[in-house]
Parts: structure tokens; C-alpha cells; sequence
């Protein structure tokens, strides 16, 4: 997507381990929100960065799931030990019209066997 | 809380005319977005509705009433590239932003 980068686009692990799933705003954008995607399924919410400042983070499924951007600029998504059930698309996103129009990254496909 | 619903699936044909509806329910309501989804590739903004009325944008057009809690994305002259997923999303308050929530897609299939 245009203006965010998702590294890695794949990841394979085992069960148990723990990703992380980075997102960069080439340009540099306030927020930035992380979203996960099941196949047939529209993104689902996880966390929103304004700034640096995490200001909602309802939609992370339960504590093996955090988020931080630490600089105000590269975000990184952390799994601990992680299940099968977390096999999904994850979707970084911009709002640089601050207006909800979101501009999503590529994403990157985490698979847990 | 909020909860959107639209169709699973729709086809048409070629040239014909579609409507995808979408409803929804949802606290602190600030405007409801359709996106496009191709298969493989990440969602893509096609409008933005938050007063009632009809926003016409080329082919495509997006129907917002407020009160009914209710919008409709209008595709006309259908071309095979628009067999892709269509999301509604709705942009909801929540721990002090507005903060964008989909509904899970209606995937439509355009045949000839």
C-alpha cells in the first residue's frame, strides 16, 4: 500500500514462539492502526497508535498480544507463544487525511503450525 | 458496542446494476466507509459517508441514513474487475478516537 511498509510479508512458525510483525510509515504519519484478517473476514481491530502514544488497544484478543511504537514512527506487533489461532493476515494502516480514510500496508501472512 | 451485517455474497452480470447493503449498530457514530478488497491484495478506499444522502463518485455511488442505521454502495456498468470483496466500515468512538470497524465483506462476482 502506498506510504506503509510490512515486513515480513510471510512468516511460518511453530507453535509456541513468538513474531514480531513490524510496520513502517515511509512518510511518517500520527496514526497508525493494526489490524487482523481472516480469510472471508474483514479486518478485525487490534490496536491505534496516535503517535507514540497507544490510545486504544481493545481489540488486542488477549495478553500474548502487544503493540508499541516507540519513536512515534516504526510500530512493531508482538505475538508471545504463539497458537494456531493466530494463522491470519495482519494489516497495518495510516490515516494521513486524519479523516478515517485508511491507507493499508501489504500485510504480512503469519501461518502457525 | 457495534455490529455490521451485509450480505456473504452477490453476483451480476456484466453492465448490470448492484446494490450491496449494509447495516449496522454502533455507539458515538461519525461516518461509514466502503472499501474494495481484490483477492490477495489489501483494501482500498472507494467513499466516505457521514451526513445523509447520496455520494456519487463516477460509477460508483454510497447511500448513508442515520437513523435507519443504513447504507448501500451502488455499482453500475459492471465490469469483470469489480468481482472483489466490498467492505463497510463504520467509524465508531471509542477510548477518546474514532477508530474504524469493518464488517466482514460481501464478496461479489461478476460473470459475463
Amino acid at each position: 500500500g502506498a506510504g506503509v511498509s510490512q515486513s515480513p510479508r510471510y512468516k511460518v512458525t511453530k507453535r509456541g514462539q513468538d513474531v514480531a510483525l513490524r510496520c513502517d510509515p515511509i512518510s511518517g504519519h500520527v496514526s497508525l492502526y493494526w489490524y487482523r484478517q481472516a480469510l472471508g473476514q474483514g479486518p478485525e481491530f487490534l490496536t491505534y497508535f496516535n503517535y507514540e502514544a497507544q490510545q486504544d488497544k481493545s481489540g488486542l484478543p488477549n495478553d500474548r498480544f502487544s503493540a508499541e511504537r516507540p519513536e512515534g514512527s516504526i510500530s512493531t506487533l508482538t505475538i508471545q507463544r504463539t497458537e494456531q489461532r493466530d494463522s491470519a493476515m495482519y494489516r497495518c494502516a495510516i490515516d494521513p487525511k486524519n479523516t478515517g480514510e485508511l491507507f493499508f500496508g501489504e500485510g504480512s501472512r503469519l501461518t502457525v503450525l | 458496542g457495534q455490529n455490521i451485517d451485509q450480505p456473504t455474497e452477490m453476483t451480476a452480470t456484466e453492465g448490470a446494476i448492484v446494490q450491496i447493503n449494509c447495516t449496522y449498530q454502533t455507539s458515538g457514530f461519525n461516518g461509514l466507509f466502503w472499501y474494495q478488497q481484490h483477492a490477495g491484495e489489501a483494501p482500498t478506499f472507494l467513499s466516505y459517508n457521514v451526513l445523509d444522502g447520496l455520494e456519487e463518485k463516477g460509477r460508483f455511488s454510497s447511500f448513508l441514513s442515520r437513523s435507519k442505521g443504513y447504507s448501500y454502495l451502488l455499482l453500475k456498468e459492471l465490469q469483470m474487475k469489480d468481482s472483489a470483496s466490498y467492505l463497510c466500515a463504520v467509524k465508531r468512538y471509542g477510548g477518546g478516537s474514532y477508530i474504524p470497524t469493518f464488517g466482514r465483506g460481501t464478496s461479489l462476482i461478476v460473470h459475463p
